[in-house]
């Protein structure tokens, strides 16, 4: 089936240590997007791709980097995790000019 | 600037009673309206969606959700509430001067008692 896959589903990470998150998606969707979602809060855009642009929301901190070497694949940084960035981090994906997101089922981020 | 506001952070049901879950939003114009469903430490799943055409929108899961363009609403029912209904629920809309962003509400939790 067609799908968006984010691995690894659980991630713990020490404070300050350089974590990376993968995206991978076989629905040949041209817009990829990163989500932070803290504890008992809605998801935040923190960035997407649309195609190989990359657009960044103006609040989102500069510790958080994004990479899509291709269509398939996007990975999100972060160069050095506060315990702040502990969150479900979510991928998503569209076509454009369609209306509707697929989700991947998140990556858990601890930092301890 | 686009909103969406989802009155009321938890809602509890028994099994078997009504389900409403309400989302209003905020826009110049009539924006595309969205619910997902999320489990725990799952993704978003997408319930229903309306774009254009018939008001009332009939989702995955019983669940169905009208638009009224008048009370700039998109509330969310469902006629008899499931155990597996328990779960956190998001109402969105997509902005339209930004592309295919979607904006999100606070979300509700709801849970069913037996």
């Amino acid at each position: 089936d067609a799908m968006v896959i984010q691995n690894p589903r659980y991630q713990v990470t020490q404070f300050g240590k350089p974590v990376t998150l993968s995206c991978s998606q076989t629905l040949n969707h041209n817009v990829m997007y990163w989500y932070q979602q803290k504890s008992s809060q809605a998801p935040k855009l923190l960035f997407h791709y649309y195609d190989k642009d990359f657009n960044n929301e103006a609040d989102t901190p500069d510790n958080f980097q994004s990479r899509r070497p291709n269509t398939s694949f996007c990975f999100l940084d972060i160069r050095s995790p506060g315990l702040g960035d502990a969150a479900m981090y979510l991928c998503a994906t569209s076509r454009d000019g369609s209306y509707g997101y697929t989700f991947g089922s998140g990556t858990r981020l601890t930092v301890v | 600037a686009q909103s969406v506001t989802q009155l009321g952070s938890h809602v509890s049901v028994s099994e078997g009673a009504l389900v409403l879950l309400r989302c209003n939003y905020s826009s110049s114009v009539p924006p595309y309206l969205f619910w997902y469903v999320q489990y725990p430490n799952q993704g978003l799943q997408l319930l229903l969606k309306y774009t254009t055409g018939a008001t009332l929108v009939k989702g995955i899961n019983g669940f169905e959700a009208e638009f009224k363009k008048s009370e700039t609403s998109f509330h969310l029912t469902k006629p008899s509430a499931h155990m597996s209904d328990a779960a956190e629920y998001f109402c969105a809309v997509r902005k339209i001067n930004a592309g295919n962003m979607l904006t999100f509400g606070g979300g509700t939790r709801l849970m069913v008692k037996p």
